[in-house]
């Protein structure tokens, strides 16, 4: 079983849709959580931590179920700019990283 | 403040050949790690540096590859001699000095080999 999996999409969506995903992870003991954003081509780039509460930032919600070990994102209102893959991160001091979640925002 | 730099950004070399990949992490930042994204698959790690001393190399494929991080700054990834397989994009990203795990990695733009 690998140790993160995410649905790889694509998701093509319409702009101001609302689009989520989730991840699942394998490790129980792990803590900390967190959405990467990886354009084509481009390095990872930390879109949000993941807290055991739940939190938001702006148009994104990243909650976490510990007692299922999945990790979800929300994206409210979509962008076209909002267009790239998301790396659902597992940081076990290492990161571990699933294959990445393909949104697409069409006009 | 500058971020991760990498250098090459992209290296093409014969099989059989030897590249040294380079990572500068942001300043001040003890933790340095590499990753390895080979094509159609996820982001892998390969080793943690922190400062001078290697943490945790268990992600580190064979022999052929070697990692030094002299005076705990920037770092050299050796890939000798290459093989077809070792294409790929390396990232390299550096966190703050902490006991904790929480704290993000920030990343560089990655160096994409090419081996022929």
């Amino acid at each position: 079983r690998k140790e993160v999996e995410q649905d790889p999409g694509p998701f093509n969506v319409p702009e101001g849709a609302t689009v989520a995903f989730n991840c699942t992870y394998s490790n129980s003991a792990s803590q900390s959580f967190f959405w990467y954003r990886q354009d084509c081509r481009k390095e990872p780039k930390l879109l949000m931590s993941v807290y055991s509460s739940g939190n938001e930032d702006g148009r994104f919600t990243a909650q976490l179920n510990r007692a299922s070990q999945y990790i979800s994102l929300l994206i409210r209102d979509s962008k076209l700019s909002d267009s790239a893959t998301y790396l659902c991160v597992v940081n076990d001091y290492k990161l571990s990283f699933g294959a990445g979640t393909t949104v697409t925002v069409r006009a | 403040e500058a971020g991760v730099t990498q250098f090459p950004s992209h290296s093409v070399i014969e099989k059989g050949q030897t590249v040294t990949l380079r990572c500068d992490p942001i300043s001040g930042h003890d933790n340095l790690y590499w990753y390895r994204r080979v094509m159609g698959k996820e982001i892998k790690f390969l080793l943690h540096f922190v400062k001078e001393s290697k943490q945790d190399e268990s992600g580190m494929p064979n022999n052929r590859f070697l990692a030094e991080r002299t005076g705990g700054t920037y770092s050299t990834l050796k890939v000798q001699p290459a093989e077809l397989e070792d294409s790929g994009v390396y990232f390299c990203a550096s966190s703050s000095r902490s006991v904790f795990s929480n704290q993000p990695q920030h990343f560089g733009d990655g160096t994409r080999l090419s081996i022929l």
